[in-house]
């Protein structure tokens, strides 16, 4: 059974950083993209990043590249880490699973619980 | 990117059938839209792939279909628990884009 358990979020303030992690089990790690979406409080999904199969390709949303880094290890550990946060950066970050040998965005087939970001003074 | 258009709400008595649009540019609707269901409080959960495909254990009463610039899921036989936010999704090489959402209330 496929399962992702995210931890790390919490209340940062502006302009300081805060990471994300998302643990697997259940899956062969190494074979599938891994993809972070969030959602603003009340609002609708947004795409932030992705990163390959291998860790050798990553994409970010406009909003956040430059300030934010998706990294993943061979502990089936997939990372966000998040710097220069603002206010608009709150949200539930959700941790996905997307295709197998994935090089770039695909679908969310499995996701984690989310953890809430709140970035305030 | 600018997010895909869908209509806020729908609403329907069960067992009837609905539709909702999700509408872009030529260069956003293509070929890898799909479809997500989410419950308050829950994550996201894959209900449509691939324009047209389900997911294994995704029941036959949600189905997907594209013509143009607009995607569309259709829901039939509406079921209480299917009463959730429905985002439609597209991704292209570098890049993926969500729907605005829908809200589907079940009357």
């Amino acid at each position: 059974q496929v399962q992702l358990v995210q931890s790390g979020g919490g209340v940062v303030q502006p302009g300081r950083s805060l990471r994300l992690s998302c643990v697997g089990s259940g899956l062969t790690f190494k074979d599938y993209g891994l993809e972070w979406v969030r959602q603003a409080p009340g609002k609708g999904l947004e795409w932030v990043s992705v990163i390959s199969y291998d860790g050798r390709k990553t994409y970010y949303t406009d909003s956040v590249r430059g300030r934010f880094t998706v990294s993943r290890d061979n502990r089936n550990i997939l990372y966000l880490q998040m710097n220069s946060l603002r206010p608009e950066d709150t949200a539930v970050y959700y941790c996905a699973r997307t295709d197998y040998f994935a090089s770039g965005p695909s679908y969310g087939w499995f996701w984690g619980q989310g953890a809430l970001v709140t970035v305030s003074s | 990117q600018s997010a895909l258009t869908q209509p806020a709400s729908v609403s329907a008595s069960p067992g009837q059938s609905i539709t909702i649009s999700c509408t872009g540019t030529s260069s956003d609707i293509g070929a890898y839209v799909s479809w997500y269901q989410q419950h308050p409080g829950k994550a996201p959960k894959l209900m449509i792939y691939d324009v047209t495909s389900r997911p294994l254990g995704i029941s036959s009463r949600f189905s997907g279909s594209k013509s143009g610039n607009a995607a569309s899921l259709t829901i039939s036989g509406l079921q209480a628990e299917d009463e959730a936010d429905y985002y439609c999704s597209s991704y292209m090489t570098t890049t993926k884009v969500f729907g605005t959402g829908t809200k589907v209330t079940v009357l």
